[in-house]
């Protein structure tokens, strides 16, 4: 059965940073390609970034370039992301997703999804 | 940029009726094109991928279909689970991946 599992959130002041992680089990890591989306309280879903499957193509969405970080660790087959100088409107459940076909990034859909950790940027 | 909208952002509809969800691309994205649900406090679920293809367990009741800019979701006879919120989403930008707005299906 394949499984994600987001950890990492929790409440951060703004300009602080915080590490989520994704942990991936039940399928070969190594062969898909990964995503972060995240869910503002009462709103909706916002593509963060994506990686392949062997971290040679990343992609961030503009909102979020220069200070999100994308990363994976096949061996551990876990799923990173690095956020840094955050602010009040990242604010969101962050979910990690698996793009549908293996050694595929683009053009494919999102067809498993962790249940999401929550990251609060507040003082 | 590719930008997504939806049409309605919410409805209500009675248990049994047919439910149509529109979803249209500002350029033309061929057949790129998923569909998901998503209930409160849960994870998103993919519905239909490549704008038709229903995705394993899927019940038959979801159908999707469209290409180029506009899209359609029809539920044939809606049910008490499929009270959610439905996103669009496309796949054809090669580095980005845009969902619409969201539509919200409620009970009459």
């Amino acid at each position: 059965e394949v499984q994600l599992v987001e950890s990492g959130g929790g409440l951060v002041k703004p300009g602080g940073s915080l590490r989520l992680s994704c942990a991936a089990s039940g399928f070969t890591f190594s062969s898909y390609s990964m995503n972060w989306v995240r869910q503002a309280p009462g709103k909706g879903l916002e593509w963060v970034s994506s990686i392949s499957s062997s971290s040679s193509y990343i992609y961030y969405a503009d909102s979020v370039k220069g200070r999100f970080t994308i990363s994976r660790d096949n061996a551990k087959n876990s799923l990173y992301l690095q956020m840094n100088s955050l602010r009040a409107e990242d604010t969101a459940v962050y979910y990690c997703a698996r793009v549908m076909v293996e050694k595929w990034l683009v053009r494919q859909p999102f067809d498993y999804w962790g249940q999401g950790t929550l990251v609060t940027v507040s003082s | 940029d590719i930008q997504m909208t939806q049409s309605p952002s919410s409805l209500s509809a009675s248990v049994g009726d047919r439910v149509t969800i529109t979803c249209r691309a500002s350029q033309s994205i061929s057949s790129y094109l998923n569909w998901y649900q998503q209930k409160p406090g849960k994870a998103p679920k993919l519905l239909i991928y490549a704008a038709s293809s229903l995705q394993s367990g899927v019940p038959s009741r979801f159908s999707g279909s469209g290409s180029g800019t506009d899209f359609t979701l029809t539920i044939s006879s809606l049910q008490p689970e499929d009270f959610a919120t439905y996103y669009c989403q496309q796949s054809y930008s090669t580095s980005i991946f845009t969902f619409g707005p969201g539509t919200k299906v409620d009970i009459k």
